[in-house]
């Protein structure tokens, strides 16, 4: 089992309509999440940071965090054409003094007009 | 404030040859962190620096090292380059990993191309 995992897509959505990007995680101490999205040919860039359980809000995006089932998804409202890139689902795999981020292999996302 | 420098950010080598790339970070930056970036494998951790010791490392051969040194900026070396080494070697800079939140910041990344 991968220690994240998401669905490598494309997931295709229309301008306009909300993209719901999944990610689930294998380590349950882990502590941290984040979203990074990486445009072809560049590099990964944040969206969003979680730490606690629930929801978190910034702008178009949203970020929700469920421990207890060991996931965390992303929820892009009134989708861009200019969203479409591929999403990086990272945990914090926290190993005390040191820690490493692990990421999924991510979900490329085309919003189509 | 500048981001993260990565350098240099396209090389050809051939197999066998080995390669350095460096990596500044971000100011006030101590964390540095270096990923390979292949189109089957994604984004894998190779090898994290702090205060100039690795203080953890992925699940790579030795041919990978890397160093750290006092003004932050890392460098990383790959020997004996193999086919498979052709990939997107990305640095990553944080401030503070120790405390468990990890924010990073990439660089460019560099391309590297193994004939």
């Amino acid at each position: 089992q991968k220690e994240v995992e998401q669905n490598s897509g494309p997931l295709s959505v229309p301008e306009g309509a909300i993209a719901s990007l999944n990610c689930t995680y294998s380590d349950r101490v882990s502590q941290s999440f984040f979203w990074y999205r990486q445009y072809s040919g560049k590099s990964p860039e944040l969206i969003m940071s979680i730490y606690s359980n629930g929801d978190k809000e910034d702008g178009r995006f949203t970020a929700q965090l469920n421990k207890a089932s060991q996931y965390v998804s992303l929820l892009i409202r009134d989708s861009q054409p200019s969203d479409s890139a591929t999403y990086l689902c990272a945990v914090n795999l926290n190993t005390g003094t040191a820690s490493k981020l692990t990421f999924g292999t991510g979900t490329r996302l085309q919003v189509t007009l | 404030k500048a981001g993260v420098t990565q350098t240099p950010r396209y090389l050809i080598k051939t197999r066998g040859q080995q390669v350095t790339l460096s990596c500044s970070p971000i100011s006030g930056h101590r964390s540095v962190s270096w990923y390979q970036q292949t189109p089957g494998q994604g984004l894998q951790f190779l090898f994290e620096y702090f205060s100039e010791t690795q203080r953890n490392k992925g699940n790579f051969p030795g041919r990978f090292s890397g160093r750290q040194f006092s003004n932050s900026r890392s460098e990383m070396n790959v020997s004996t380059l193999e086919l498979g080494d052709s990939a997107l070697y990305l640095c990553a800079s944080s401030r503070d990993p120790g405390q468990g939140i990890n924010v990073l910041t990439f660089g460019a990344g560099s391309r590297l191309t193994v004939l």
